[in-house]
């Protein structure tokens, strides 16, 4: 089991560029969710798939974050255009039911200049 | 609105000490409460999860209790370690909202040797 893939490990790029995070969930899960995490405000939701479909976007800050899930197999996240505070560490998580935990990716450590 | 509180922010302890994190949370309808350790630069990894209807679940030198009433959880963990240093959240999963957690800021353990 390779576990949640996401990419890049880390980005640093200027304000006013787009950035792309990518996820690939776990093979069988079918629940995939975009976590941001910082100092100042912790771990939050910003969105929820099932089955490809999303089910809770209400966390996304803004108009300029936008999520898809084309496949079971795949996710992005994109920022355009970007701002420094957008900095953050941006998580990646799957899962198959409701009664089984999370499995988390190891991140995207992101800088916006 | 969940709100998730861990204390305390920080602790530090000898090795081989037993010791309590603690959890509450407002809102007593949740589904499951989970919790989590992350290593840093990492992503979170899945220690424990309680069903609502549960009181307990142990891991090995883990154990996790839940009072739903009270809006609390514990996690205790049994001669510690070094090894044990990281930082531990918990969340709970919101009862009538899909799959959806909400995360405390959670307790930055150090165990020293």
């Amino acid at each position: 089991d390779a576990g949640v893939i996401q990419s890049p490990r880390h980005e640093v790029t200027e304000m006013g560029q787009e950035v792309t995070l990518r996820c690939k969930p776990i093979s069988g899960h079918n629940s995939l969710f975009w976590y941001r995490q910082t100092m100042m405000r912790g771990l939050e939701l910003l969105i929820y798939f099932n089955n490809n479909v999303p089910i809770d976007d209400s966390g996304m800050p803004e108009d300029r974050f936008s999520a898809k899930m084309p496949n079971a197999s795949f996710s992005t996240l994109k920022i355009q255009p970007s701002e420094p505070r957008d900095s953050a560490v941006y998580f990646c998580a799957s899962t198959t039911t409701n009664n089984q935990p999370q499995h988390f990716g190891d991140g995207t450590r992101l800088s916006i200049l | 609105k969940q709100e998730v509180t861990q204390i305390p922010a920080a602790l530090s302890v000898p090795e081989g000490e037993n010791l309590v994190l603690n959890c509450s949370f407002t809102d007593s309808a949740i589904y499951n409460l989970q919790w989590f350790r992350q290593d840093p630069g990492k992503g979170l990894t899945s220690l424990l999860l309680i069903q609502s209807s549960q009181r307990e679940q142990t891991s090995g030198r883990l154990n996790a209790s839940l009072d739903k009433s009270s809006g609390r959880s514990t996690l205790y963990i049994a001669a510690s370690q070094p090894g044990d240093s990281a930082t531990y959240l918990c969340a709970v999963r919101r009862g009538n909202a899909g799959n959806m957690l909400t995360f405390g800021g959670g307790t930055r353990l150090m165990v020293k040797p």
